[in-house]
C-alpha cells in the first residue's frame, strides 16, 4: 500500500521561529490534508490540498503531485501551534479513505 | 452546526465486554468513517460509510462492526473488547467521495483491560 512519511518527527523551536514539515508519499493519491492534533487531542483541519499553494494566516502549505511531496509552512510560531501535524493522502476510487502519516511533534517554547 | 459529535468521551472496559461508540453529523454529510489512533501513530481506517445502508471496510476492520441506518449516524460496534482495542477513536465525515474534505469529531478514548 501507499506509504506517507513525514519529517522531522519532533521540532522544538522559540516562540516566533519559522519551520517547515515535509510530507512525502509513495504513489499518485487524489488530494491530500494537513490536520494540526492540538494538545487535547482535537484534529483541526488546516488545509485541504491536492496541489499547488494555500495560505491562512501564518500558515502556508504548497503541494507537488507530480513530485509526491507537500510542504507545511508555520511562520512566526507561537506556543499555541505546539501539537502534532499530520499530513494525510486521500486514496480510492469514488470512495473516500485517508491514510495518515505518523506527524510531526512540534513544540514551542516562550 | 454542531458539527460530528462522539459519545462517550472515555470509556473503560473489561476484555470481552461489548459497547458501541457512537458518532453523529449534521451536515448532512454522505461519507462517514471510523479511525483509530494508536499512541505516537497517525489514525488508521477501520470501516467507512458512503451513504445510508451501505458500508464497507478500511484498514484495520477486525474485531468491529458498523451500520448505517440514516445519514446522521455511523454507530461502531466492539463485539468482545481486547486489550489490543485500547485506542483513541475519531469518527469523520465528508459531503461526498473522493475530493471532498474530511471534518473530525473530539474522539473516544477507549481502555480495555
Amino acid at each position: 500500500g501507499i506509504q506517507v512519511e513525514q519529517s522531522p518527527p519532533d521540532l522544538i523551536l522559540q516562540e516566533g521561529a519559522n519551520s517547515t514539515l515535509r510530507c512525502n508519499f509513495s504513489d499518485s493519491v487524489n488530494n491530500l490534508q494537513w490536520f494540526h492534533q492540538n494538545p487535547w487531542g482535537q484534529l483541526i483541519n488546516l488545509f485541504y490540498i491536492p496541489s499547488g499553494t494555500k495560505q491562512n494566516g501564518r500558515l502556508s502549505a504548497t503541494t507537488v503531485a507530480t513530485e509526491r511531496y507537500s510542504l507545511l509552512y508555520i511562520s512566526s510560531s507561537q506556543t499555541t501551534d505546539s501539537g502534532v501535524y499530520f499530513c494525510a493522502v486521500e486514496i480510492g476510487q469514488g470512495a473516500q479513505k485517508l491514510v495518515f502519516g505518523q506527524g510531526t511533534r512540534l513544540t514551542i517554547n516562550p | 452546526n454542531a458539527g460530528v459529535t462522539q459519545t462517550p468521551k472515555f470509556q473503560v472496559l473489561k476484555t470481552g465486554q461489548s459497547m458501541t461508540l457512537q458518532c453523529a453529523q449534521d451536515m448532512n454529510h454522505e461519507y462517514m468513517s471510523w479511525y483509530r489512533q494508536d499512541p505516537g501513530m497517525g489514525l488508521r481506517l477501520i470501516h467507512y460509510s458512503v451513504g445510508a445502508g451501505i458500508t464497507d471496510q478500511g484498514e484495520v476492520p477486525n474485531g468491529y462492526n458498523v451500520s448505517r441506518s440514516t445519514t446522521e449516524d455511523f454507530p461502531l460496534r466492539l463485539l468482545s473488547a481486547a486489550p489490543s482495542q485500547t485506542s483513541v477513536y475519531f469518527c469523520a465525515s465528508s459531503y461526498g467521495g473522493a475530493g471532498y474534505e474530511q471534518y473530525f469529531g473530539p474522539g473516544t478514548r477507549l481502555t480495555v483491560t
